[in-house]
């Protein structure tokens, strides 16, 4: 248990549908992130969160939004996706953007169809 | 962009083994984590490295942060099959982001 989790776990869904993963931090935690993990790839950071504010965006196609409510909480909003976004999807926290010690939660297993 | 060469990217050992890993970098790095990701699940915090030269132990495991600053090493002594898993590097320099490896698949036979 690292104190980040992330719901649902496993999520199967057409590519005309709209469904959100959720993220959780019980770590006290200022900044948090998404990550993309597919196979055989380094993970690939998709957002950065500051107190709340997006602090970074790596390029990441708009058929992704995030949505951070409050420092404990961030939400990623899928869209219109394509299959080849199927992947793990994990949300990671820290206690500032400069701290480099990043939680991470379990993931969500992606798959889009 | 600053990248990670981890290597063996797997290896298969039997239990009691020693096993050693190393991820090098192309540019000099502030900070070395090492994670392990078991299946299904997120990475794992291990340890992390802040210093040139640091020698740190979390249990069995023991990482080095290299004295060139460009690569760092990852001990796991007298493996059980619970060591299973993925092990990643990560690092970061300058004013970068955090990278991480590939991975490192271990599989130890019991």
């Amino acid at each position: 248990e690292t104190g980040v989790t992330q719901t649902p776990r496993h999520l199967v869904m057409g590519m005309t549908n709209k469904k959100s993963l959720k993220c959780e931090q019980h770590l006290g935690h200022n900044a948090m992130y998404w990550y993309k993990q597919s196979a055989k790839k380094p993970l690939e950071l998709m957002f950065v969160y500051n107190f709340k504010e997006q602090t970074e965006n790596n390029s990441v196609p708009s058929r992704f939004s995030p949505e951070c409510p409050n420092s404990s909480h961030l939400f990623l909003h899928l869209h219109t996706l394509q299959p080849e976004d199927s992947a793990l999807y994990l949300c990671a926290s820290s206690q500032a953007p400069d701290s480099y010690e990043q939680y991470f939660g379990p993931g969500t297993r992606l798959t889009v169809t | 962009g600053q990248q990670l060469n981890q290597s063996p990217q797997s290896m298969f050992i039997q239990e009691g083994e020693d096993v050693s890993m190393n991820c090098t970098s192309s540019s000099i790095f502030n900070t070395w984590l090492w994670y392990k990701q078991d299946p299904g699940e997120g990475p794992v915090l291990l340890i992390a490295l802040y210093k040139a030269g640091e020698l740190t132990s979390n249990g069995r495991l023991t990482a080095q942060f290299g004295i060139t600053r460009k690569d760092s090493f990852l001990n796991i002594s007298a493996s059980i099959p619970s060591d299973v898993g993925i092990y990643f590097c990560a690092g970061q320099g300058g004013s970068e982001k955090l990278v991480f490896g590939k991975g490192m698949k271990l599989t130890v036979n019991p």
